[in-house]
């Protein structure tokens, strides 16, 4: 069972290159996400879809850009990359649970450094 | 505006102690609260879920509380080991779809 898995898992980018991080995962998932960590940061949310073809704007979607044609799959596009994007970035999934969010599943992280 | 706050502070331990960690938060109303953990150039892993209406949660070693009224939560991990050393994190929606997280403590568990 892979759970979430992200690729590429590090990727070093010139200021203003274009790439996509790739993000699946096999637990038929409805909701994903994308968050960022910085070091010494906590998480914060880019952008998040409730199912294939749902998606919506998290605390810090500027630069970025989602979509979501499957149920697995959820790829975070950066264009026009720049040096404040240098982070790790996290996707996770969770099932539906009515009221109450169930646990969060993270993939590994993708670290990407922009210079 | 919405915080988590958790200790910046890394906490240092000796093995066997009880590690206890706090979480407290603004302007959210959550209908629970979750803690994860963190080793070094991993993904977060959920530890333990307690919903607004529930005072403690315990899961072998790990015991959770949440205090509405004073906006926290506090971690206890009892009888503390070397393995137990990783960073710890908080994680809170006031509904629906998104959890925010705090910063995480860092905890370091010496023999």
């Amino acid at each position: 069972n892979a759970g979430v898995t992200q690729t590429p898992k590090f990727r070093i980018l010139k200021i203003g290159q274009s790439m996509t991080l790739q993000c699946t995962q096999d637990m038929n998932h409805n909701y994903m996400y994308w968050y960022r960590q910085d070091p010494g940061m906590g998480l914060k949310l880019i952008y998040y879809s409730v199912g294939a073809g749902i998606t919506d704007k998290g605390e810090v979607p500027n630069g970025y850009n989602v979509s979501r044609s499957t149920t697995e799959d959820f790829p975070l596009r950066l264009e026009l990359a720049a040096p404040s994007q240098t982070s790790v970035y996290f996707c996770a999934s969770r099932t539906e649970t009515g009221n109450f969010a169930g646990e969060l599943f993270f993939g590994e992280g993708s670290r990407l450094t922009v210079l | 505006s919405q915080k988590i706050e958790q200790n910046s502070e890394a906490l240092n331990i000796q093995e066997g102690k009880t590690a206890t960690l706090t979480c407290n938060y603004t302007n959210y109303s959550p209908a629970y609260l979750q803690w994860y953990r963190q080793d070094p150039g991993r993904g977060p892993v959920f530890l333990l879920l307690i919903r607004e209406n529930e005072k403690e949660k315990r899961k072998e070693r790990l015991k959770v509380t949440f205090d509405t009224t004073l906006k926290q939560s506090l971690f206890h991990i009892t009888a503390s080991q070397p393995a137990d050393s990783a960073t710890y994190l908080c994680a809170l929606a006031n509904s629906g779809y998104a959890l925010n997280f705090g910063k995480g403590t860092s905890l370091l568990v010496t023999p």
